[in-house]
């Protein structure tokens, strides 16, 4: 089945670090991936739609200059959480649609998740 | 706007039960409906869809059936067992516009022995 493989599991670092997170589609191309942040016993919220080969689509009140995102090839995209803060703390989970199926109503695969922890 | 209503968790049972975790959903448009697990400190893996009305998914033992009439896309399950301790999401996604995944918030399920 589809795989998506998220690095690192997890991370633990210091206020003011920056921390890149990367997402990729193992045996298919995803021309679209999505960042989600999930709050303990919350729900998912997606931050954004990262587009391959073109800027990412921020949901309201998620901050571009913040979380960067880059999408450079079809099985490859990357959230950076720039200068950290202890609020930034949260499960980050990327997924991505199989760009070889034909119909919308095909379900996302998700990556395992990357547990942040700033200090 | 679109979304999703579950059930209030959390649900807990006896091994052998049986489950139903209750889902609405309000769509502008006409959506497809998934079923989501999470298993702890993991990510999601896809359980069961259904793409348009009176449609069955089913997998693993669990089954949802679309109904438009009711907007509603409940799980259930005959028999459950201790590895279907989890959190169970259902979700939308309309065929029109962004095509966004639309989350419920959650349900968590323990089962005891």
């Amino acid at each position: 089945g589809a795989v998506v493989s998220q690095h690192p599991s997890r991370v633990i670092c210091k206020s003011g670090t920056s921390v890149k997170i990367e997402c990729r589609s193992l045996d298919f191309q995803a021309t679209t991936m999505f960042w989600y942040r999930q709050f303990p016993k919350q729900s998912l919220m997606l931050m954004a739609t990262s587009n391959e080969g073109s800027k990412a689509t921020y949901e309201q009140g998620v901050e571009k200059d913040k979380f960067l995102i880059n999408h450079a090839s079809l099985t490859l995209s990357t959230l950076t959480v720039t200068s950290a803060h202890p609020e930034d703390s949260s499960f980050y989970i990327c997924s991505a649609r199989d760009s070889g199926q034909l119909s919308v109503n095909q379900p996302q695969h998700f990556g395992d998740g990357t547990r942040l922890s700033i200090l | 706007g679109d979304s999703v209503t579950q059930m209030e968790g959390p649900v807990t049972l006896s091994e052998e039960a049986f489950l139903t975790i209750n889902c609405t959903y309000t769509a502008t448009g006409y959506p497809s409906l998934f079923w989501y697990v999470q298993y702890p400190g993991e990510g999601l893996q896809l359980l069961l869809k259904a793409t348009k009305a009176d449609d069955k998914g089913s997998n693993k033992g669990f089954e949802a059936t679309y109904r438009k009439e009711t907007t509603s896309f409940h799980l259930e399950k005959g028999s459950v067992q201790v590895s279907d301790s989890a959190v169970y999401f259902c979700a939308l996604i309309l065929i029109q516009g962004a095509q966004k995944l639309v989350f419920g918030q959650g349900t968590r399920l323990t089962i005891n022995p």
